[in-house]
């Protein structure tokens, strides 16, 4: 079953506001990467996430992995019509003896102009 | 110059056919995956292929046989197509199987069954 929760499951804010999407595994994880899809288009990867405790940034987009490498987040400060899309968070986790990226539901962002 | 490229980008077909998905990356990556993306738009792993061997086989009825003739090479065959397998089926590639590597995903394939 789903082993990587992700939440909100939709998100509607308007142009300028921030954006939260929050990642929450029940077994710890080797790493955690971040993707975004575009409305028609295919993920496309954002950030991995390795240490404990991490914090990266890209422009307006900060993502952090949990002390305990069990969560992550995704932080969007004023969001542009541009950020519309669905992001997704995978863990990879080891299972049966082999690596395994367990994608996320996923949030999908809308930005009102 | 496409990195990971499937083909065909549509696939409309009646139920009980059977149909094959290529996928061809260039970007010398020796693993390869299959996803199935729902109409919720959650993304499910199928296959893994690392250097042509199967490394992940998830819970997959026995109707979809991946092939990996080269490691730049994954194809997707499906028999007996049901209603159920209408969803957008995604490839992609990674450099290891078990290496922090981002994946590449290709453009999609949107199979819709009628």
């Amino acid at each position: 079953g789903q082993q990587v929760m992700q939440i909100p499951q939709y998100q509607h804010v308007q142009e300028g506001e921030d954006f939260t999407t929050y990642c929450n595994s029940s077994t710890t994880l080797s790493n955690i990467q971040w993707y975004k899809q575009r409305p028609g288009g295919h993920p496309v990867f954002l950030i991995q996430l390795v240490k404990s405790g991490e914090v990266k940034k890209q422009k307006r987009l900060t993502f952090q992995f949990g002390e305990a490498k069990k969560n992550s987040s995704l932080h969007i400060t004023a969001t542009q019509t541009t950020d519309v899309g669905t992001y997704f968070c995978a863990g990879r986790r080891t299972q049966g003896g082999s690596e395994k990226l367990v994608f996320g539901k996923g949030t999908k962002l809308t930005v009102n102009p | 110059d496409t990195a990971v490229s499937q083909t065909p980008k549509y696939l409309v077909t009646q139920m009980g056919n059977d149909k094959s998905i290529k996928c061809e990356q260039n970007l010398g990556h020796d693993t390869m995956y299959w996803y199935k993306q729902d109409s919720k738009k959650f993304l499910k792993i199928m296959f893994s292929y690392n250097n042509k061997e199967l490394i992940i086989n998830e819970t997959v009825p026995n109707r979809f046989s991946p092939k990996s003739p080269d490691k730049a090479h994954l194809n997707l065959h499906i028999n007996s197509l049901e209603l159920g397998d209408s969803a957008v089926y995604f490839c992609a590639s990674s450099q290891g199987a078990g290496d922090n590597q981002p994946q590449h995903f290709g453009d999609g394939t949107r199979l819709s069954i009628l």
